[in-house]
């Protein structure tokens, strides 16, 4: 079975863009979920998807959205991009839900710089 | 809100070496206690899930034991390798959320020198 895949693997934006990361599964799992990750913070949960809605999220302001698709595949976008917006994302799959005892499966990741 | 501590921050260890590290979470409404092995430019890859208290696991020369009821969890390596170098991270589920909301530590770095 193949993995959880991220497209793009590094990206490079200015101040007051916006960028769109993308995150697909692994083949039929039906909850994902987005993590910040960035040196000083640790890994920190930003939101989860199950059935093309957006169930927890975390403290983040507004500028970071998702969405998941019928095909379990999800995107997060960040608007306004700041300087500390400058992260890795990653983006982990589960099969299940509702259960917090449930493995996650982490992808690669999508490097974020912002100049 | 949920905080999880990890200690220590970071371990310089020997290749023969055996060492352990610590996870500490809330003891109320304890949910369940996922270990993450974490090596650079790789995926964060699942160890262990542990959910209920004196429970032990094993992977190989890793394993891990969870007190609930003390609100702490080991991580124990036999015999370091130098393939063992990564950060560990512990992440409990936030109380009441999902599986997708997991709340990490920050890590132990381990170093493991041949």
């Amino acid at each position: 079975k193949a993995g959880v895949t991220q497209t793009p693997r590094y990206l490079i934006k200015t101040r007051g863009q916006q960028v769109t990361l993308s995150c697909s599964p692994i083949s039929g799992h039906r909850s994902v979920s987005w993590y910040q990750q960035t040196p000083g913070q640790g890994l920190q949960f930003l939101f989860e998807y199950f059935s093309e809605t957006q169930r927890n999220k975390g403290n983040f302001p507004g500028r970071f959205s998702g969405r998941q698709f019928s095909n379990s595949r999800s995107e997060m976008n960040v608007s306004t991009l700041e300087l500390g917006d400058s992260a890795l994302y990653l983006c982990a799959s589960s099969p299940r839900t509702g259960e917090g005892a449930d493995t996650q499966y982490f992808g690669p990741g999508t490097r974020l710089t912002v100049l | 809100i949920l905080n999880v501590e990890q200690s220590p921050q970071s371990l310089h260890v020997q290749e023969g070496d055996s060492t352990n590290f610590t996870c500490s979470f809330p003891s109320s409404n304890f949910y369940a206690l996922h270990w993450y092995r974490w090596e650079t430019a790789k995926s964060p890859e699942a160890l262990f899930v542990m959910t209920l208290n004196g429970d032990e696991k094993k992977k190989g020369r890793i394993s891990a034991t969870l007190n609930t009821k003390e609100g702490y969890s080991y991580l124990y390596i036999k015999g370091s390798q130098p393939e063992d170098s990564a950060t560990y991270l512990c992440a409990s589920p936030h109380y009441g959320g999902s599986q997708g909301n997991l709340i990490f530590g920050k890590g132990t770095k381990l170093s493991v020198k041949p």
